[in-house]
């Protein structure tokens, strides 16, 4: 069965830093891009980042540019998604998604003084 | 960027009676390798979204029959032929041709009468 475990959320101050992961098994994860995506309470979703197979390309929506960065590790089958100078409107649930086609549980980062 | 756009934003139906769920991009979805790459998710209460349909008309794995989309260009189409309770909850529309970034339609909350 394929899955993605996510882990790393959490309440975090204004300014703060936080490092979501994302565990991949069941699938050959280097083979696949990765995208993180993100809902905001009670909104729609909303792509974040992604990060080609074999690492070497990455891409950031406006909104995140220049705070966020998007890693993974293939040896160890995880995602990364370092998160720097949060705001509120960072606040949302968070997705690591495998090209689309499967999703992880979701993670709730909630930034808030 | 591409904007997408759903309608209606909310559809109450009947059990039984079949829905459908329009959602248009502000450019053509055809990529220069011919394929187009619209997606679609829904989105149960309390569950991460899960693809239902790929490339416009492709149904994911396990996904029921009564699920189809169509479409063309800027138009694109998810109806349901029958409507069941578990498909209550929230579809979005997203395009995977002119990225970054990718982009969802607003959602459509499908909800029973």
């Amino acid at each position: 069965e394929v899955q993605l475990v996510q882990s790393g959320g959490g309440l975090v101050q204004p300014g703060g830093s936080l490092r979501l992961s994302c565990g991949a098994s069941g699938l050959t994860f280097s083979n696949q891009w990765m995208h993180w995506v993100r809902q905001g309470p009670g909104k729609g979703l909303v792509w974040v980042s992604n990060i080609q197979s074999d690492g070497s390309t990455t891409s950031y929506a406006d909104s995140v540019q220049g705070r966020f960065t998007i890693s993974r590790d293939n040896a160890k089958n995880t995602l990364y998604l370092q998160m720097n100078s949060l705001r509120a409107e960072d606040t949302a649930v968070y997705y690591c998604l495998w090209s689309f086609g499967v999703w992880g549980q979701g993670t709730l980062v909630t930034v808030s003084s | 960027d591409v904007v997408m756009t759903q309608s209606p934003l909310s559809l109450p139906v009947t059990l039984g009676q079949p829905a459908s769920i329009s959602c248009r991009s502000s450019q053509s979805l055809v990529h220069s390798d011919g394929n187009t790459y619209l997606n679609w998710f829904q989105q149960r209460p309390g569950q991460s979204p899960r693809r239902l349909i790929y490339k416009v008309s492709n149904r994911d794995s396990g996904v029921p029959d009564r699920f189809s989309g169509s479409g063309s260009g800027t138009n694109f189409t998810l109806k349901i032929s029958r409507v069941e309770a578990e498909d209550v909850g929230v579809y979005y529309c997203m395009q995977g041709t002119h990225w970054p970034p990718w982009t969802f339609g607003q959602g459509t909350e499908v909800e029973i009468k």
